[in-house]
């Protein structure tokens, strides 16, 4: 089993609908939670952060997390084309290590 | 701030050939972090420092790939000798220094391909 689990997709959207990503991870004692987003060719880049359960909100993004079923989720709002990327799920381990476990990742396709 | 700046950007080698990569990382980042991403493979972490120190090169695939922290300002990570399979992007990131409480920026990162 993989340690950051993700559908690799594609995600085909309609312009202006909701956008639901989904990530499941496999190592319990997991603190802290990442979305990133990386367009063709360009690096990752941080859009949300979530450490505790619950919705988080950041204008049209929302990470969902639930520590009890190992499941971490971010929906996007009002889709826009530009928001076609791959979205990547990433946790730390927790304990003394502060490193990124990342999943393979989910292309999003924002369908104008 | 200029972000995490990697370089090169693109890196063309015979197999054999030493390669080497470098990174300087965010002013007051403390941790720095090598990945490598395929598109079998994903984002693999290589190795990652705090304060100058390597603390975890479990990711590192073999005894040809070395990384060093001489400085807080610099990085290196060296393939030798380079095959074929190495061929990935190679992103360089840093991050302030409260574990796993903030997420890193990454550097644009180096495509090396090996022939």
């Amino acid at each position: 089993q993989k340690e950051v689990e993700q559908n690799s997709g594609p995600l085909s959207v309609p312009e202006g609908a909701i956008a639901s990503l989904n990530c499941t991870y496999s190592d319990r004692g997991s603190q802290s939670f990442f979305w990133y987003r990386q367009y063709s060719g360009k690096s990752p880049e941080l859009i949300m952060s979530i450490y505790s359960n619950g919705d988080k909100e950041d204008g049209r993004f929302t990470a969902q997390l639930n520590k009890a079923s190992q499941y971490v989720s971010l929906l996007i709002r009002d889709s826009q084309p530009s928001d076609s990327a791959t979205y990547l799920c990433a946790v730390n381990p927790g304990g003394a290590t502060n490193k990124l476990i990342f999943g393979t990742g989910t292309l999003l396709a924002v369908q104008p | 701030d200029a972000g995490v700046i990697q370089s090169p950007r693109h890196e063309v080698t015979e197999m054999g050939q030493e390669v080497t990569l470098r990174c300087k990382p965010i002013s007051g980042h403390n941790s720095l972090f090598w990945y490598r991403q395929t598109m079998m493979r994903g984002l693999e972490l290589l190795i990652y420092f705090n304060n100058n120190v390597p603390i975890d090169d479990s990711g590192m695939p073999e005894d040809r790939f070395s990384a060093k922290m001489p400085n807080a300002s610099f990085s290196t990570l060296k393939i030798q000798p380079s095959e074929p399979r190495d061929s990935a992007v190679y992103f360089c990131a840093s991050s302030l220094v409260v574990p796993g409480r903030y997420g890193y920026t990454f550097g644009s990162g180096t495509r090396l391909t090996v022939v």
